[in-house]
């Protein structure tokens, strides 16, 4: 069975450019989370889909991101413009909706602003 | 709200030996508790999952782990390590009516020597 999908892989960039992470969550699943991995910071929780809404976005750090999620299949973070103190490890995970169903992490994004 | 500490950042240990990971979760009904383990440059993997009945629930990887209702605890174990196991652990909560969101500990980083 595929996993969640997260791409790219890797990015670079200079700041100031737009960066789009997508995200393809396990078929069936109907939460989503985008996550943020730093040394400094550990594993944050930016923002969390359920059945495509936005449940609560509290986790994201600044107006320059934002995510959507406009079908169960398909998710996107975006940040806008970008900036170096934004280089991360971005994660995506996917659940079934309920608190004991576990979630399901892709590989995530290096994303690395210069 | 529910919370999880791990209160160990960093854990060494040899190969072959033993091994327990300690975990503390507050939450006013019975949790979710899960154990992941992130292998360096991957996501993160489920190793093991605990919502009713036999409080010693076994994993993926010849890891287990026991709920203690009494000390609001859930102790990753494994009898002996290999040079694999030597990544970051996370222990993590679900609530009830969360949409399957999850909170995270902080993280253990075992170190496995020769």
């Amino acid at each position: 069975d595929a996993g969640v999908i997260q791409s790219p892989r890797h990015e670079v960039t200079e700041m100031g450019q737009e960066v789009t992470l997508r995200c393809k969550p396990i078929s069936g699943h109907n939460s989503l989370f985008w996550y943020r991995q730093t040394m400094m910071r550990g594993l944050e929780l930016l923002i969390y889909f359920n059945n495509n809404v936005p449940i609560d976005d509290s986790g994201m750090p600044e107006d320059r991101f934002s995510a959507k999620m406009p079908n169960a299949s398909f998710s996107t973070l975006k940040i806008q413009p970008s900036e170096p103190r934004d280089s991360a490890v971005y994660f995506c995970a996917s659940s079934l909706g309920t608190g004991q169903q576990p979630q399901h992490f892709g590989d995530g994004t290096r994303l690395s602003i210069l | 709200a529910q919370s999880v500490t791990q209160p160990d950042i960093h854990i060494t240990v040899s190969e072959g030996a033993s091994l327990e990971l300690r975990c503390n979760y507050s939450y006013g009904a019975t949790p979710y508790l899960f154990w992941y383990v992130q292998s360096p440059g991957q996501g993160l993997q489920l190793l093991l999952k605990y919502f009713s009945g036999d409080t010693l629930v076994q994993g993926i990887k010849g890891f287990e782990a026991e709920f203690k209702r009494s000390q609001s605890s859930f102790n990753l174990r494994k009898p002996s390590v290999h040079w694999s196991d030597a990544a970051e652990y996370f222990c993590a909560v679900g609530a009830h009516t969360s949409w399957g969101k999850l909170q995270f500990g902080a993280g253990t980083q075992v170190v496995v020597t020769p």
